[in-house]
């Protein structure tokens, strides 16, 4: 069965220090693996997805992730952290079912950003 | 990027009423929607995946009869929680893509806070 894992509930970091929030996964077969943003009482936004190709994924608003098969990780990474990055990151692996492709999510990581 | 709507953002009823819950793709077609629920501090839970004219596929343990769902167009699908109770209390969150190909991105909509008193 497929699976992803967030270990950390919570990420603190200082404004202007880069920030990891991380994510690992179990699959089998080829993972497709997604990076969301949640802001409070909000949807979802897309940030990046890794598909195939460069294991270095760029995305929305600087973040970037680093997909390592030998590892099973798909880390989010920022070099510089914002106040206003401040908010739910959930980590989630595509998978077929139900006639459908469907997501599985981790349970998320709170990151906090402080001036 | 696409837009998803839903309405109302915020609903507040009485135990053992109904609620209907909207969710509309507004500048694309979106042939596949998704419902998920989300707890307090928890991750979201697919509740059910919709096509368009078709029967929606239901998780394990989610109750068909209590949630219907009903995707009747392309831009539209509906969640009515039935005879709602307080522990039906919850985040309720839609999702749709538009083309039914793999990888193509799911839109969220903006999520609707249920309370159930």
């Amino acid at each position: 069965a497929q699976s992803v894992a967030q270990p950390e509930d919570q990420v603190n970091v200082a404004e202007g220090n880069p920030l990891t929030v991380k994510c690992t996964y179990s699959v089998s077969g080829n993972p497709y693996l997604f990076w969301y943003v949640q802001y409070p009482n909000r949807g979802l936004q897309f940030l990046l997805k890794y598909i195939t190709g460069d294991n270095l994924v760029k995305g929305s608003y600087g973040f970037e992730a680093e997909f390592n098969k030998s590892q099973t990780s798909f880390h989010l990474k920022k070099p510089s952290a914002l106040v206003s990055d401040s908010a739910l990151y959930f980590c989630a692996l595509l998978y077929s079912g139900a006639g459908s492709y469907q997501l599985t999510f981790g349970k998320g990581t709170k990151l906090s950003v402080i001036p | 990027g696409a837009v998803v709507s839903q309405h109302p953002s915020w609903v507040i009823c009485k135990s053992g009423t109904s609620v209907k819950i909207e969710c509309r793709s507004l500048d694309f077609q979106a042939t596949t929607m998704f419902w998920y629920r989300q707890f307090p501090k928890q991750s979201l839970m697919l509740m059910a995946t919709s096509n368009e004219g078709s029967k929606a596929t239901y998780e394990q343990g989610v109750e068909k009869d209590k949630f219907l769902i009903n995707h009747a167009s392309l831009t539209l699908s509906t969640l009515t929680v039935t005879s709602a109770h307080p522990e039906d209390s919850s985040f309720y969150i839609c999702s749709a893509r538009s083309k039914p190909g793999t990888f193509n991105e799911q839109f969220f909509g903006p999520g609707t806070r249920l309370t159930v008193l």
